[in-house]
């Protein structure tokens, strides 16, 4: 079946400008989770969704970052006026919601801040 | 506070020889501890997991990993490795209790399997 996808793959922006990021989880799956990943680290926890909402949001850096999964399937994470520390790849990840199961992961994003 | 470390930074050995990737965690309960391996300009591919029960778990591709409780580690393990292993490798945890379901990882350690 179909994974984790995530677009775009790629995506150069500006300062200051605003940029959506898009993920489409695997079917079925009810918990999706955004990680950020910076070059030579692991992925750092965003946020995390249960359904619709938000169960966890405490790894957002600040309240530039938003992130939406309004019906409870696709989620954009979104990033307003961007800065050149926000240059990382944004990593997607779904499960099917308990603990113990394994997350699966999209591709990424690769974000670009001139 | 939940955390993972990966001492070594990179691993180097021969095809056909065991290696060993090392982690250790910190959790304030008993912990769910994940292994994925990430190819350039690939995602996260999870590996294998331990919940509970026995402390050998085995993955894909021939890897395993032990649980040891009392030394707080979960070292993923290959009999025999290939070249084609060489990649990232990430160790994860997340802790078993209260609603947070997070993955707190490692920094990541690079396998070079050379011929």
């Amino acid at each position: 079946g179909a994974g984790v996808s995530q677009t775009p793959s790629n995506k150069v922006t500006e300062k200051g400008k605003y940029v959506e990021l898009r993920c489409d989880p695997i079917s079925g799956h009810t918990a999706l989770y955004w990680y950020r990943q910076s070059l030579g680290q692991g992925p750092e926890f965003l946020i995390y969704f249960q359904g619709t909402g938000a169960a966890d949001d405490s790894g957002l850096p600040n309240d530039r970052f938003f992130a939406v999964r309004p019906e409870g399937s696709v989620s954009t994470l979104k990033i307003q006026r961007t800065e050149r520390g926000d240059s990382a790849v944004y990593l997607c990840a779904s499960s099917r919601g308990q603990a113990h199961n394994e997350q699966f992961f999209g591709p990424g994003t690769r974000l670009t801040v001139l | 506070a939940q955390s993972v470390a990966q001492p070594e930074d990179q691993v180097n050995v021969a095809e056909g020889n065991p290696l060993t990737v090392k982690c250790t965690y910190s959790v304030s309960g008993n912990p769910y501890l994940f292994w994925y391996v990430q190819y350039p300009n690939r995602g996260l591919q999870f590996l294998l997991k331990y919940i509970t029960g026995d402390n050998l778990v085995k993955g894909s591709y021939g890897f395993e990993a032990e649980f040891n409780k009392s030394q707080t580690s979960f070292h993923l393990k290959k009999p025999s490795a290939l070249v084609s292993d060489s990649a990232l490798y990430f160790c994860a945890v997340r802790d078993m209790t209260g609603t947070a379901s997070k993955l707190t990882f490692g920094t990541g350690t690079r396998l070079q399997v050379t011929l």
